[in-house]
């Protein structure tokens, strides 16, 4: 089946105690980005992928490291988390995010739902 | 600043009826304009998109409208179905392919 998975699904840790969020894609996409969703403000983007070893930044990328070592794998890295980082985290991939004549479609994993004490 | 927003948080609509989801955009430049439904506990799920050298475009009882003249963008949904509550969300590309969304209208539908 194809999909985007994330592990784990439910976090709750301290905060400054580093934590790594998976991110797996099996539909060999070159574009696979990271969101974090907070009430009344929607989706935001932390970070993206065009392909393996490119990686940049989105909207909200402060606190937020990311790597592309393998096409398939995009791992959002906190590495001294905050209050502030509490929220649903979701990765999403797609063949491309944009071609001349159309949009690829982003799929998006299942969720990440942070909590920072 | 530039901003994808929806009109409405919370539109309810009775099975059966036809639902409009509205969007406003402010940034010409946007090229390609997504919604998304995002059911409870699941992540976004891709609808439809729209080229913006386009006005409609159709699906499978949906079609999205453009109007560039009044940036404004919109979502029917045609004989709403109970399956159909969610919460939208209207995104918009540009050049260097990140999406922007807009904050959310939930739809309910009430059977």
């Amino acid at each position: 089946e194809a999909q985007v998975t994330q592990n784990p699904r439910y976090l709750i840790t301290v905060t400054g105690k580093k934590l790594t969020v998976t991110c797996s894609q099996n539909m060999n996409h070159e574009y696979m980005s990271w969101y974090r969703q907070d009430p009344g403000l929607g989706l935001r983007q932390i970070y993206y992928s065009m392909n393996v070893e490119v990686t940049d930044k989105g909207d909200v990328p402060e606190g937020y490291k990311v790597s592309r070592k393998e096409k398939r794998n995009f791992p959002l890295i906190l590495e001294s988390p905050s209050p502030n980082q509490t929220s649903l985290y979701f990765c999403a991939s797609s063949l491309l995010i944009r071609r001349r004549d159309r949009v690829d479609e982003q799929f998006f994993g299942p969720g990440t739902r942070l909590t920072v004490l | 600043g530039e901003s994808v927003g929806l009109h409405l948080p919370t539109l309810s609509v009775q099975e059966g009826d036809n639902s409009i989801i509205n969007c406003a955009y402010s940034n010409s430049a946007s090229d390609y304009f997504i919604w998304y439904k995002q059911e409870s506990g699941k992540g976004p799920q891709f609808i439809i998109d729209i080229r913006s050298n386009m006005d409609k475009r159709q699906g499978q009882r949906v079609t999205v409208l453009l109007n560039k003249t009044v940036k404004h963008l919109s979502l029917q949904i045609a004989a709403t179905q109970p399956g159909d509550s969610a919460v939208y969300f209207c995104a918009e590309t540009r050049a260097g392919n990140k999406l922007t969304f807009g904050g959310g209208t939930r739809v309910l539908v009430k059977p």
